[in-house]
Order: structure tokens, then C-alpha cells, then sequence
């Protein structure tokens, strides 16, 4: 009964590959986001989708694609993958688009980049 | 531009005894501010969150914070430690410039381990 659930858990890629990373949330919310935790573990957020807009474009290199098909989807595609690009990403979702939603996060997809 | 730090990057307490993790803000507007727990290999859990109201939150767990706009402060607390709390601990502040989206913008975590 995983709220928000991300695939693949660990992600093992070279430079230059483009790879895919999935996200569902079972939760009924109309809010999904991405967060990239870097090897400081220090979390920033790179995009928000509410029912499938995006609101929220961080500055993140354009290789970095979000998708949303659906309000309950949120994928994340990245082409010509960087050494740098290595880190944890974290799929999250909230009820509504308002600052004082808390945040439900994914348990995470480790890339690293070879 | 909001911000927010945590002071020490990692405390160390015996089992038993009071927890005391430390969080300043900076923020242009009043704050909404969070407290998240991340487990090993786990994604963040909410542990408690101040909008407004009540400046004493109480959270899961057994943890609480105290919301000090004087101070600046939201400082996370728990008075009897338990092995199990042993976790990397994250404040988060809202971004009051994201025209009322949803940006939390986060502390650079403070580990918190828990000895015998």
C-alpha cells in the first residue's frame, strides 16, 4: 500500500545514456514534485506539477524532463546523462498546491553515473 | 530569499535522555515551517509543521517544536530519547516568493545518533 512509489530504486547508467525514472501516488493528491538530494544530503526542489501542469521549473539543466500524464504520474526523463547528474531523486506529492501542504515522499531512486 | 540553518550536522545523545535539534529561519513573510525525519534508505516523513495558531507543536513520535518569531527559531525537541529516533533530521521553511506554490526550501540536515 506504498503512498508514492518510485521505480527503479537504484539506477546504474554511463555518461552520455538517457534514463528514466517513474512515479505513482496512490494518495488521491493533485500535487506532485521531484527533489534532488545531492551527496551532502542537502534536498532542493527541481519541478512541481498540479493535475498535470507544471508550476514550479527550478533551474535545472533542460536534459531534465518531467512528464506528467496523469494527476497520479509523475516521470522523470534525462538525456545525456553527467557524472554530476549522480544523486538521489525523490518523487513527493501534497493534497493541494498551498505552502502549508506537507509534503509525501518516495522512498527514493539512487543514479549514478559511470 | 528564505533560508534555513541547522545548527550541528550531527548530534549524538544516550538513550534516555532530551533531544534538542536546532533550526533558524530567515523569511520575508510569516513562515510556514517543517520538521521532516529521513530513515536509512527511506524517503522523508512529516514529523510536525507550524502554519499558524499555536506556536508549541506537537508532532509524531513524541517530538515537538517551538515556533520563536523573536528568535527566529524552530527548534525541535524530544524529551527521553529512543534508539529508534537515530535519523537524519531535516528543517524546511516555505518559500514566500513562489507566488504561493508549493517550494519548501530545506535545512542541510542535522544526523542524530543515539547511544546505549
Amino acid at each position: 500500500d506504498t503512498a508514492v512509489s518510485q521505480t527503479p530504486k537504484y539506477l546504474v547508467t554511463q555518461m552520455g545514456n538517457d534514463k528514466s525514472i517513474k512515479c505513482e501516488q496512490n494518495l488521491g493528491h493533485d500535487t506532485m514534485y521531484w527533489y534532488k538530494q545531492d551527496s551532502k544530503k542537502f534536498l532542493k526542489i527541481m519541478f512541481s506539477y498540479n493535475n498535470k501542469e507544471l508550476i514550479i521549473n527550478e533551474t535545472v539543466p533542460n536534459r531534465f524532463s518531467p512528464k506528467s500524464p496523469d494527476k497520479a504520474h509523475l516521470n522523470l526523463h534525462i538525456n545525456s546523462l553527467e557524472l554530476g547528474d549522480s544523486a538521489v531523486y525523490f518523487c513527493a506529492s501534497s493534497q493541494e498546491t498551498g505552502s502549508n501542504s506537507p509534503l509525501h515522499f518516495g522512498n527514493g531512486t539512487r543514479l549514478t553515473v559511470t | 530569499a528564505q533560508s534555513v540553518t541547522q545548527l550541528g550536522s550531527h548530534v549524538s545523545v544516550s538513550e534516555g535522555a532530551l533531544v534538542l535539534l536546532r533550526c533558524n529561519y530567515s523569511s520575508s513573510v510569516p513562515p510556514y515551517l517543517f520538521w521532516y525525519v529521513q530513515y536509512p534508505n527511506q524517503g522523508l516523513q512529516l514529523l510536525l509543521k507550524y502554519t499558524t495558531g499555536a506556536t508549541l507543536v506537537k508532532g509524531i513520535n513524541g517530538f515537538e517544536a517551538e515556533f520563536k518569531k523573536s528568535e527566529t527559531s524552530f527548534h525541535l525537541t524530544k524529551p527521553s530519547a529512543h534508539m529508534s529516533d537515530a535519523a537524519e533530521y531535516f528543517c524546511a521553511v516555505s518559500d514566500g516568493d513562489a507566488g504561493g506554490y508549493n517550494k519548501l526550501i530545506f535545512g542541510a540536515g542535522t544526523r542524530l545518533a543515539v547511544h546505549p
